[in-house]
């Protein structure tokens, strides 16, 4: 019921291939984030948009590009995935979902486990 | 976005109040502090915001010091439920283009049976 989607949620894939996380919104939200989180270093970001076409870089971006051609998709891109991006990534949307919250709470998805072998 | 800092982990037993702070020395007028926890695998969740008034919901109470240097999270009565990292961050608001939410490593929370 958050109105955000991750697909795929579980991802095994090797190095060197190119893999597209996607994340969907269902509330029209303007900002969306996308967050790596590996053991011991909590959530960085990575790329985020603050509109369609309106995207910027986060803490960690080098090997990741991001796309947002309308507003409920963001997409994230590894060209040719490597093995430091074994990861689990989470997308996040400013603003309540539903019983809204604050336009400036961050709602997460529940997060896709990429594996770069 | 000013900085913080959290202790790196911390037990509470289970049924008594878990105190977390946050140091945040270097906030400006205008930045309010939120706090998300981040239960085993799962995304983040919201608990709290405030910019200079102490806050309370359902899930806890949020103490700011007179100054705005420095926070506590309150969670009156911790439950093994409440085992989670927990973050504190300090942002603006308003309507910028400019948007970046950065996180720190944050607190692990252990309540103890």
């Amino acid at each position: 019921d958050a109105g955000i989607t991750q697909s795929p949620r579980h991802k095994v894939t090797e190095t060197g291939t190119p893999v597209t996380l996607r994340c969907h919104q269902t509330e029209n939200h303007r900002y969306m984030y996308w967050y790596r989180q590996d053991p011991g270093h909590g959530l960085r970001l990575i790329h985020y948009s603050y509109g369609v076409k309106d995207t910027d870089k986060g803490e960690v971006s080098d090997g990741y590009s991001v796309s947002r051609s309308k507003t409920e998709d963001f997409l994230l891109t590894l060209e040719s995935a490597t093995s430091s991006q074994t990861s689990v990534y989470f997308c996040a949307i400013k603003g309540g979902s539903g019983r809204s919250l604050g336009a400036n709470v961050l709602t997460f998805g529940a997060g896709s486990r990429l594996t770069v072998l | 976005d000013a900085k913080t800092t959290q202790p790196t982990s911390m037990d509470c037993a289970e049924g008594r109040a878990a105190n977390l702070p946050c140091n945040h020395s270097t906030i400006s007028g205008n930045e309010y502090v939120y706090w998300y926890r981040q239960i085993h695998s799962q995304g983040p969740q919201y608990i709290i915001h405030g910019l200079k008034n102490n806050e309370t919901n359902e899930m806890a109470s949020l103490i700011i010091t007179e100054d705005r240097k420095s926070s506590t999270l309150i969670l009156p009565h911790a439950t093994l439920r409440d085992t989670a990292v927990y973050y504190c961050i300090v942002r603006v608001e308003g309507k910028t283009s400019y948007d970046k939410v950065i996180f720190g490593p944050g607190t692990s929370l252990s309540v103890i049976p």
